[in-house]
């Protein structure tokens, strides 16, 4: 079975700082996706970024890249320049290529931006 | 903001009733999944629904049951409510087709006392 773990449940983060979020999964598929989801107080899951396990290139949206070990099966989010608007959770998820869209997530972390 | 509607956004409910959640898909998409999210936790999935079809279904009890309908909107359904059952339920739609990502609406929390 596939699982996916955030091993830090709080981080904080100082205004305009960079802050590296962990994410680690298990897998014995080799087509699979890997996310990032941002979930503020709203509740609404908001994708923040997507990668593709083929592609060797780390996905970077913006202020937001990863670390992609696929070999480490290791997942980290690096946001830069934070901002008082990144605080939320973080949820890393993964889903199997195929038929299904079934995400399986991490339990979370707890960004906190200082200003 | 996601296209994707869900309501109501809070609920109570007495153990052992039933209860319905509702949501409205984005345009253009015809998969609709639903998430069961505990307080602390990772949300954890419920079913799938495709073109009206389950297409895959996570660890729940068959007191869980969902529908969707031809403008692929989707409805889930749990009888017998249990205080465990107190959590924010998420749906989300995709595009099975066309491979898109799941959009998330926001959700309805649900207390069951």
């Amino acid at each position: 079975a596939q699982t996916v773990t955030q091993s830090q449940p709080e981080m904080s983060v100082q205004e305009a700082e960079t802050v590296t979020l962990s994410c680690t999964y298990d897998t014995s598929e080799s087509d699979y996706y890997l996310f990032w989801y941002k979930q503020p107080p709203s509740r609404q899951m908001i994708l923040v970024i997507r990668q593709e396990a083929y592609k060797q290139q780390n996905a970077t949206e913006n202020r937001f890249s990863v670390n992609f070990q696929k070999a480490a099966k290791s997942f980290s989010l690096k946001i830069s320049d934070s901002q008082l608007g990144d605080a939320a959770m973080y949820f890393c998820a993964y889903r199997r290529g195929g038929a299904t869209n079934k995400l399986i997530f991490g339990t979370g972390t707890l960004l906190a931006v200082q200003p | 903001e996601t296209g994707v509607t869900q309501s109501p956004t809070h609920l109570i409910k007495t153990r052992g009733q039933q209860v319905t959640l509702r949501c409205s898909s984005q345009s253009g998409h015809n998969t609709v999944s639903w998430y069961q999210q505990a307080l602390g936790q990772g949300p954890q999935f419920i079913f799938q629904y495709y073109r009206e079809e389950e297409n895959g279904r996570g660890n729940f009890p068959p007191r869980f049951s969902g529908l969707q309908f031809p403008n692929y909107s989707s409805e889930l359904n749990v009888n017998a409510l249990e205080l465990d059952d107190s959590a924010l339920y998420l749906c989300a739609s995709s595009s099975r087709d066309w491979d898109t990502e799941a959009f998330f609406g926001q959700g309805t929390r649900l207390t069951v006392v």
